[in-house]
């Protein structure tokens, strides 16, 4: 069936380098890419995604590539603060045929060592 | 322009028991989707609604149930709980319209944190 898997788990930088999660999903006809970010006690929040018709989307200090034929997307955070310490889940979604659930990564879990 | 709101935030049943989630979409929002969240299966789809009517489903049993009203809020029903519904419920609303390559942004509200005993 239909999955994303992401990597790696958890993910301890110090403050000020560059944090990198990746993802790989399974279904070809995915075309949505979304990047939330969840802080304790609170729903996901939508940082940056990206379209399949799209390499990279840049947004200040958060970037998000997409390889399309390898099936994978990554998101890049620079200059990493120590509110980015969160938990990181990226998704995939396909808007053909009416169906547009999102598949989700078990998330990461970064924190940002000051 | 307010977020989704979702209410109770917490909620304690007991086995056997059933409950019921409401869930406000962003305004002009007219999709609302159902999502299940544990430490150990991460995010889950349960349903999704657009225009009162449900438009995908995820793997779940039928206890789990849901409906939309004609001003796009949504509520969610968890019949005969048991231990392992415990877990955060997410909501989420999406401005998509019904149309083939209609990207689908959707926004997350708190959740409602529901433990069953």
């Amino acid at each position: 069936g239909e999955n994303v898997e992401q990597h790696p788990s958890t993910l301890s930088v110090q403050e000020g380098d560059s944090a990198v999660i990746k993802c790989t999903y399974s279904d070809s006809a995915s075309n949505y890419f979304p990047w939330y970010k969840q802080e304790l006690g609170k729903g996901p929040q939508l940082i940056i995604d990206i379209r399949s018709n799209v390499g990279e989307k840049k947004d200040q200090r958060i970037a998000v590539t997409l390889n399309k034929t390898a099936k994978h997307f990554s998101l890049h955070i620079t200059e990493t603060q120590p509110e980015d310490s969160a938990v990181y889940f990226c998704a995939a979604s396909r808007t053909t045929s009416g169906t547009y659930k999102y598949i989700f990564g078990t998330g990461t879990r970064l924190k940002v060592l000051a | 322009k307010a977020g989704v709101t979702q209410t109770p935030r917490y909620l304690i049943k007991t086995r056997g028991q059933q409950v019921t989630l409401s869930c406000s979409p962003i305004s002009g929002h007219r999709s609302v989707s159902w999502y299940q969240q544990t430490p150990g299966q991460g995010l889950q789809f349960l349903f999704e609604y657009f225009s009162e009517t449900q438009r995908n489903k995820g793997n779940f049993p039928g206890r789990f149930s849901g409906r939309q009203f004609s001003n796009s809020r949504s509520e969610m029903n968890v019949s005969t709980l048991e231990l392992g519904d415990s877990a955060l419920y997410l909501c989420a609303s999406s401005n998509r319209g019904y149309l083939v390559f209609s990207y689908n942004e959707q926004f997350f509200g708190p959740g409602t944190r529901l433990t069953v005993l």
